[in-house]
């Protein structure tokens, strides 16, 4: 079966902070897929990252950064320089290869205050 | 283009009334989902379809039905509405593309109440 853990239920931050928030996830499957989707308040989901189990490579885009370590299960997400407009709940996705389904975390609230 | 909608966005039922909610995509994208969205859970999917005509039961699918008619929509149905359903309701769709597993793209969502 598949797992997705968020343990940070909420994390709160001065703008202009360095804020990690963790993903650790649980498959016996080699190829697999994971994500980010940021639901702003509004509401809405908003797609964020995918990364395939081949490509460890960390990922950057602008300020958003991931780190996906197989060895540790781990596809934790980095904001830096936190912007009050980075106030959302993240919610970080598992979807093994052929399964059709994707498997969430049950998500962090990040609160940046100004 | 209008992506993924969603009808109505928020409703109040009565324990025991029922209705359906739409799901429209204008994306053709094969794939429909629906899921719930309750505090502290994640999104927990409720039914899905990998095309036009078939459906499969997700994680929570109790106490509901879908149905895929049309490429574009996405029905789900609440026969008789519980206090439990209470909930927000997401659809979502995504592009069938060999030998990946792409992302998906999800409704605005719809905020149900019953009472």
């Amino acid at each position: 079966a598949q797992k997705v853990t968020q343990a940070q239920t909420e994390i709160s931050v001065v703008e202009k902070e360095d804020v990690t928030l963790d993903c650790v996830y649980e498959t016996r499957d080699t190829t697999y897929y994971l994500f980010w989707y940021k639901q702003p308040p509004s509401g809405e989901l908003v797609f964020l990252i995918r990364r395939n189990s081949f490509d460890e490579q960390n990922e950057i885009s602008g300020r958003y950064s991931w780190n996906f370590q197989k060895s540790t299960s781990s596809f934790n997400f980095t904001i830096t320089a936190s912007q009050v407009v980075d106030s959302a709940v993240y919610f970080c996705a598992l979807t093994v290869y052929n399964t059709d389904k994707l498997i969430f975390g049950t998500g962090t609230r990040l609160q940046v205050f100004p | 283009n209008a992506g993924v909608t969603q009808t109505p966005k928020f409703r109040v039922l009565k324990t025991g009334q029922s209705m359906t909610l739409l799901c429209a995509q204008d994306m053709n994208h094969e794939y429909m989902y629906w899921y719930r969205q309750d505090p502290g859970m994640g999104l927990r999917l409720i039914h899905y379809s990998v095309g036009e005509g078939t459906t499969a039961k997700g994680e929570v699918p109790d106490g509901y039905n879908v149905s895929r008619l049309k490429k574009q929509n996405f029905l789900l149905g609440l026969e008789s509405a519980a206090p439990s359903q209470t909930s927000v309701y997401f659809c979502a769709t995504r592009r069938l593309a060999e030998g990946l597993e792409n992302e998906q793209f999800f409704g605005p969502g719809t905020r149900l109440t019953v009472l």
